[in-house]
């Protein structure tokens, strides 16, 4: 089984939608949760980050961890064209060893 | 603040060639990262620095890959010889105490 498992999509939305992205990991001792962006040809951006469970929100964006189930979810609402990316959730496990999912693909349509 | 910066974007070189990719991280950071990404496998981490001392290779994949970080504000991922599948994005990450990790914009290697 793998540490983090990501549905690789591609997922395509109509402008306007809320989406939901998805990742589920295996160890329980995971405590630190990201969600990076990556456009096309550009470096991973770091987008959302929590250490605990619940929501975090910032702006479009709603990141939650439910550690009980161990699933973490990017909730982006009022989805527009620019936010078509790749994302990926990635868990810090120990001090320096960043587990990263495989990333999905994100299109969204004008 | 500019974020990590890294050199050259794109390399085109023939096989057996030297590559130097270059690294400079974010100011106040104390780890850098040389990860490398492709279709098949994803972000891979090579080797990872704490203030400037290498801490773990074990991901570099032969010898033919070496990297140093001769001070806080620089490093190099060196392959020598350079092989058709060592063809990848490789990307350099700094990190805040705090955990956050930032990635530059990649080294998108091509050996032919």
């Amino acid at each position: 089984q793998k540490e983090v498992e990501q549905d690789p999509g591609p997922l395509s939305v109509p402008e306007g939608a809320i989406v939901s992205l998805n990742c589920t990991y295996s160890n329980s001792a995971f405590q630190y949760f990201m969600w990076y962006r990556q456009y096309s040809r550009k470096g991973p951006e770091l987008l959302m980050y929590t250490y605990s469970s619940g929501n975090k929100e910032d702006g479009r964006f709603t990141a939650q961890v439910d550690k009980s189930s161990k699933y973490i979810s990017l909730f982006i609402r009022d989805s527009q064209p620019s936010d078509s990316a790749t994302y990926l959730c990635a868990i810090l496990s120990g001090t320096y060893k960043y587990i990263f999912g495989t990333g999905t693909r994100l299109k969204v349509l004008a | 603040d500019a974020g990590v910066i890294q050199s050259p974007r794109h390399e085109v070189t023939e096989m057996g060639q030297e590559v130097t990719l270059r690294c400079k991280p974010i100011s106040g950071h104390d780890y850098l990262f040389w990860y490398r990404q492709t279709m098949m496998r994803g972000l891979e981490l090579l080797i990872y620095f704490n203030n400037n001392v290498p801490i773990d290779d074990s991901g570099m994949p032969e010898d033919r890959f070496s990297a140093k970080m001769p001070n806080a504000s620089f490093s190099t991922l060196k392959i020598q010889p350079s092989e058709p599948r060592d063809s990848a994005v490789y990307f350099c990450a700094s990190r805040l105490p705090t955990g956050e990790l930032f990635f530059g914009e990649g080294s998108r290697l091509t050996v032919l």
